[in-house]
């Protein structure tokens, strides 16, 4: 099946530093999703994209379509503790609809 | 407006036992998605339905594990005869639209004894 390469797989950083991780995939995806999940909890849509290229924000991420709609990243700037998490990487396929996840990014910051 | 709600939150059945799981999607979403995520593990698809019907369920076993979305009431999840592999967090998603952006809810946690 539709498979989707998330890197890094953990990170470990000092609070205030900046955060960017990456999604690539062998096909091409249509749409782009940044999830979020906190320990115990579902995951929370951070950002969502449409079009290659499209560079979208919300307060301190920021997220980018490649333009060869087979890749995207996402950015978090001045790292707080409440970033912990999981970050996913999602998105429908060109050839299909249903939603593929990326394995994840455990984000661990240290105060 | 509140969001994507599932219950139980937790659930424990001993093997062989049957788990009942149920979504109630966000208001004015009429696509219902399910879920299943190991520890450690992404989030795999399982099963979408839109009201009364099943529209894709090529991500669920075919034995055992049913799906439903009633005209009225939620959207149920039931796993007959579980089996300790059965032991996952189970998630629901809803969206407005087919494919489109999906919300999620808390999860179930189902543990087989």
């Amino acid at each position: 099946g539709q498979q989707l390469n998330q890197s890094p797989q953990s990170m470990f950083i000092q609070e205030g530093e900046d955060v960017s991780m990456n999604c690539t995939s062998s096909s091409i995806f249509n749409t782009w999703l940044w999830y979020k999940q906190d320990p115990g909890e579902g995951p929370v849509l951070l950002i969502a994209l449409y079009k290659a290229g499209e560079l979208t924000s919300n307060g301190r991420l920021t997220a980018q379509f490649g333009i060869t709609r087979k890749d995207s990243f996402l950015n978090i700037s001045a790292s707080i503790p409440s970033d912990v998490g999981i970050y996913f990487c999602a998105g429908p396929p060109w050839t299909g609809n249903m939603l593929t996840f990326g394995g994840g990014t455990r984000l661990m910051v240290k105060p | 407006n509140a969001g994507v709600m599932q219950n139980p939150r937790h659930l424990v059945r001993r093997r062989g036992q049957e788990a009942r799981l149920r979504c109630s999607p966000m208001k004015g979403h009429s696509h219902v998605y399910w879920y299943r995520q190991l520890p450690e593990e992404g989030l795999k698809f399982m099963v979408y339905l839109q009201k009364e019907n099943i529209i894709d369920e090529s991500g669920m076993p075919k034995e055992r594990f049913s799906a439903e979305f009633p005209k009225e009431g939620p959207s149920i999840l039931r796993i007959q005869q579980v089996v300790r592999g059965d032991s996952a967090a189970y998630f629901c998603a809803s969206s407005p639209r087919p494919y489109n952006e999906q919300f999620f809810g808390p999860g179930t946690r189902l543990t087989v004894l």
